[in-house]
Formats: C-alpha cells, sequence, structure tokens
C-alpha cells in the first residue's frame, strides 16, 4: 500500500463547476500537507501549504485536512479552463522527506 | 527572475553516456533537492542538500552523484546512462530551518527531460 493515495483521474468537469480533489494517508506522523498544481512540461507549483487539521482559504481555492479520517481535499470554485493541469498532494511529517500522491489530472472545459 | 531554474530543459542520449544537469536557485534558500518523475507522474526525492551538506539520500544507484558548491547550486551527475534513467528529473529548493533539514514548502523547477536512447 502506498503511503499516499490518489485517484489518477482524469477528472472532467464544465466551467464553473466545484471540484473537489482527495488525497488519503496511512502515515499518522504527517503534520504537514501541501497542494501543488503541474502544467504539462511544467513543474509543480505550490498552491496551498497547511499544517495540522482544519481548513485554509485563498481565493477560489479551500484546502481541508482531516487527520482523525487521514484525509485531506482541495476545492476549487468557479472552476476554469486554465485550472486544466495535474494537482498534486504532499505531506511531510516533521523534517522527514516530502511524500507525494500520483497526481489527479483535471480539465476543465468552456 | 525564475526561481528555480535548470539546464538543460531536454537532454536525449545515447545509454552509457555520462550527463550532467544544473540547478540553481535565487530564493535564497539553504536546502535543495532533486527529484525524478516517471511516467506515471509519480515524483520521488532522490536527494536533499542542506548548506551543502548531503542530508537525504533515497537509496539511489551511485551512478547518480549530486554536487552542491554553494547553497544557490545542486547539480546532478549521471554516469553509465541507462534506459530505465530515462524521466524527468526536478530540483527544488526550501528554506530549512538551521538543523539540516526543512519543514518550509519547497519550490521546483521546470524539469529536464532525459530520454535514453
Amino acid at each position: 500500500q502506498k503511503e499516499v493515495e490518489q485517484d489518477p483521474g482524469p477528472l472532467s468537469v464544465p466551467e464553473g463547476a466545484i471540484v473537489s480533489l482527495n488525497c488519503t494517508y496511512s502515515n499518522s506522523a504527517f503534520q504537514y500537507f501541501m497542494w501543488y498544481r503541474q502544467y504539462s512540461r511544467k513543474g509543480p507549483e505550490l498552491l496551498m501549504y497547511t499544517y495540522s487539521s482544519g481548513n485554509k482559504e485563498d481565493g477560489r481555492f479551500t484546502a481541508q485536512v482531516d487527520k482523525s479520517s487521514k484525509y485531506i481535499s482541495l476545492f476549487i470554485r468557479d472552476s476554469q479552463p486554465s485550472d486544466s493541469a495535474t494537482y498534486l498532494c504532499a505531506m511531510k511529517a516533521g523534517f522527514q522527506k516530502l511524500v507525494f500522491g500520483t497526481g489527479t489530472r483535471l480539465l476543465v472545459s468552456p | 527572475d525564475t526561481a528555480v531554474s535548470q539546464t538543460p530543459k531536454y537532454l536525449v542520449t545515447q545509454m552509457g553516456n555520462d550527463k550532467s544537469i544544473k540547478c540553481e536557485q535565487n530564493l535564497g534558500h539553504d536546502t535543495m533537492y532533486w527529484y525524478k518523475q516517471d511516467s506515471k507522474k509519480f515524483l520521488k526525492i532522490m536527494f536533499s542538500y542542506n548548506n551543502k551538506e548531503l542530508i537525504i539520500n533515497e537509496t539511489v544507484p551511485n551512478r547518480f552523484s549530486p554536487k552542491s558548491p554553494d547553497k544557490a547550486h545542486l547539480n546532478l551527475h549521471i554516469n553509465s546512462l541507462e534506459l530505465g534513467d530515462s524521466a524527468v528529473y526536478f530540483c527544488a529548493s526550501s528554506q530549512g530551518q538551521g538543523t539540516g533539514e526543512s519543514n518550509q514548502p519547497q519550490h521546483f523547477g521546470d524539469g529536464t527531460r532525459l530520454s535514453i536512447l
């Protein structure tokens, strides 16, 4: 079993939809949770960074962490075609290495 | 004003050759990393350096040798390239905690696409 599980998709939605992206994990020591967006032929770009449980909002993006369920989510409101990319969750325990999910490919159609 | 830059962007070479990839960051970070992303988009750490010192070495074959001349640069040299080395290699950086490790978010370059013929 991988430490971090993420549905590879693709997830196809119409423009304006609310998108929900999720990851589950098995290591209860993970404390720092990140979401990265990766466009084709580009490097991962940090979108959200949260510590421990709770919600964090930044514009159209909301990150949720539920440590009791070992489940994290990224919500995108009013999705745009420019949001089409691969979304990678990543997490770490203290000063340990960063562990990535396999990424979910999102397609937002006009 | 690119934050983390890698050269070259593309590298096509034959099996058995030796090649190097360079990475530079202008973010003032003291921790740098090399990652490998395979054909299924899975990103896995290979090495991390803090202030020119090796911190993480994830059981990477010793054909791969990172070198950090200063904290803004981390290069990757690969000897005797094999078909399985074909992948995208990403450099990243973050601000450490002075203990050799970092819990700060990492910032990535745009990758070097290595193809072995």
